[in-house]
């Protein structure tokens, strides 16, 4: 079965500095991974996708995301963090037919 | 402007009486979705929909109904609700043509809370 886990509830940093909201996956055949944004009163935003290819994705918002599939990881990066990031974020995992499991969710906090 | 609509947005009830929480895209996309979001559990899947007609149960369906009589429209029923369906509704519709990396769209959730 298919699953998804965002380790950190909550993840703190300065802006300017660089974060990082990880994510590892476990799912049979090739991996179709996405990362969402949710900010407050808002429906889910998508930010970038892993279908194939480079391991590197570059997303909106200066956002990306580095696929290694040795440590099933689709972690998602950001070289400075800025207050706006503040948000929710999600990873999901998609199969073959379509059905789209999500992580628990991510709380990013940067401080100014 | 291509979107997805939820309504209510915001909607107070009582347990066992009946309520509908509408879904429209007007995106022409054949698959639609309904999750709900609860703090610490993320986004589960309640039930799916790849066309007209055609609806599967997702990983909650229990207490829940939908249908697709019309593309456009995924409508969520609860025919009666318990204060453990308090939660935070997405819709969610993406297009089929392009396949799995298919991005989707998601409406601006429905806020329930049952008392």
């Amino acid at each position: 079965a298919q699953s998804v886990a965002q380790p950190e509830d909550q993840v703190n940093v300065a802006e300017g500095n660089p974060l990082t909201v990880k994510c590892t996956y476990s799912v049979s055949g090739n991996p179709y991974l996405f990362w969402y944004v949710q900010y407050p009163n808002r429906g889910l935003q998508f930010l970038l996708k892993y279908i194939t290819g480079d391991n590197l994705v570059k997303g909106s918002y200066g956002f990306e995301a580095e696929f290694n599939k040795s440590q099933t990881s689709f972690h998602l990066k950001k070289p400075s963090a800025l207050v706006s990031d503040s948000a929710l974020y999600f990873c999901a995992v998609r199969d073959i037919g379509f059905k789209t499991i999500f992580g628990a969710g991510t709380r990013l906090f940067v401080k100014a | 402007e291509a979107q997805v609509t939820q309504n209510p947005r915001y909607l107070i009830t009582v347990t066992g009486k009946k309520l509908t929480v509408t879904c429209s895209q007007n995106m022409n996309h054949e698959y639609m979705s309904w999750y709900r979001q609860d703090p610490g559990l993320g986004l589960r899947q309640i039930y799916y929909s790849m066309n007209v007609e055609v609806t599967d149960k997702g990983d909650v369906p229990e207490g829940y109904k939908v249908s697709r009589k019309e593309k456009r429209n995924f409508p969520l029923i609860l025919e009666s609700p318990s204060p453990n369906q308090t939660s935070l509704y997405f819709c969610a519709s993406l297009p089929l043509a392009g396949g799995i990396q298919e991005t989707q769209y998601f409406g601006p959730g429905t806020r329930l809370l049952v008392l």
